[in-house]
């Protein structure tokens, strides 16, 4: 059972360029999260979705996009990268408990970009 | 909106100490409440989390939290360290109402554990 699976694992990238991570969870989660982690500041929410074809923005949604085609994948875009988006990108997904709260979320191993 | 402090950036114990990571919450009614750890180079991965079922919650590798209504706190305590608990440490909270499936971080504790 392969959990949450997040490509590429290491990217550098060139101010400019633009770029796709990649997420993929079997678990048939509904929702399904994109955080970044920064020295310091926890992990802070980019944007995420409640189900197939719906997204919503998070904390920090500027300069990033987001789709959610099929159930299990959720893709994250950065369009125009900037060093400000280097960073540590985790993807998670979490299922609902059934009484109007969120259970725990299930993380992927992280993707580190780098843009110079 | 909900939100997590964690009191102390890095927390140093001896092997064998106690140890106490402290996490307090902002919101009046109980949300769902997890510890997450992290080691290096590596995802989140959950240590425990409390859902309303019990106040004292026991997690993986010996690690356990007490949930305290009257002090909005949720801290994870370990009798003993080990050196293999070094890591990073993360409290997390359940949102409410139409925010309810996002959880919401605290900054982290770094675990240092001496010999």
């Amino acid at each position: 059972n392969a959990g949450v699976t997040q490509t590429p694992k290491f990217r550098v990238l060139k101010t400019g360029q633009s770029m796709t991570l990649l997420c993929a969870q079997d678990m048939n989660h509904e929702y399904m999260y994109w955080y970044r982690q920064d020295p310091g500041m926890g992990l802070r929410l980019i944007h995420y979705s409640v189900g197939e074809g719906t997204t919503a923005k998070g904390e920090v949604p500027d300069g990033y996009n987001v789709s959610r085609l099929k159930k299990q994948n959720f893709l994250l875009g950065l369009e125009s990268a900037a060093p400000s988006q280097t960073s540590v990108y985790f993807c998670a997904s979490s299922y609902w408990a059934g009484d109007g709260m969120n259970t725990e979320a299930f993380f992927g191993q992280g993707t580190r970009l780098t843009v110079v | 909106a909900q939100s997590v402090t964690q009191l102390g950036s890095h927390v140093s114990v001896s092997e064998g100490a106690l140890v106490l990571l402290r996490c307090n919450y902002s919101s009046s009614v109980p949300p769902y409440l997890f510890w997450y750890v992290q080691y290096p180079n590596q995802g989140l991965q959950l240590l425990l989390k409390y859902t309303s079922a019990a106040t004292l919650v026991k997690g993986i590798n010996g690690f356990e939290a007490e949930f305290k209504k009257s002090e909005t706190s949720f801290h994870l305590t370990k009798p003993s360290a080990h050196m293999s608990d070094a890591a990073e440490y993360f409290c997390a909270v359940s949102d409410h109402g139409d925010s309810s499936y996002k959880l919401i971080f605290g900054s982290g504790t770094r675990l240092l554990v001496r010999p």
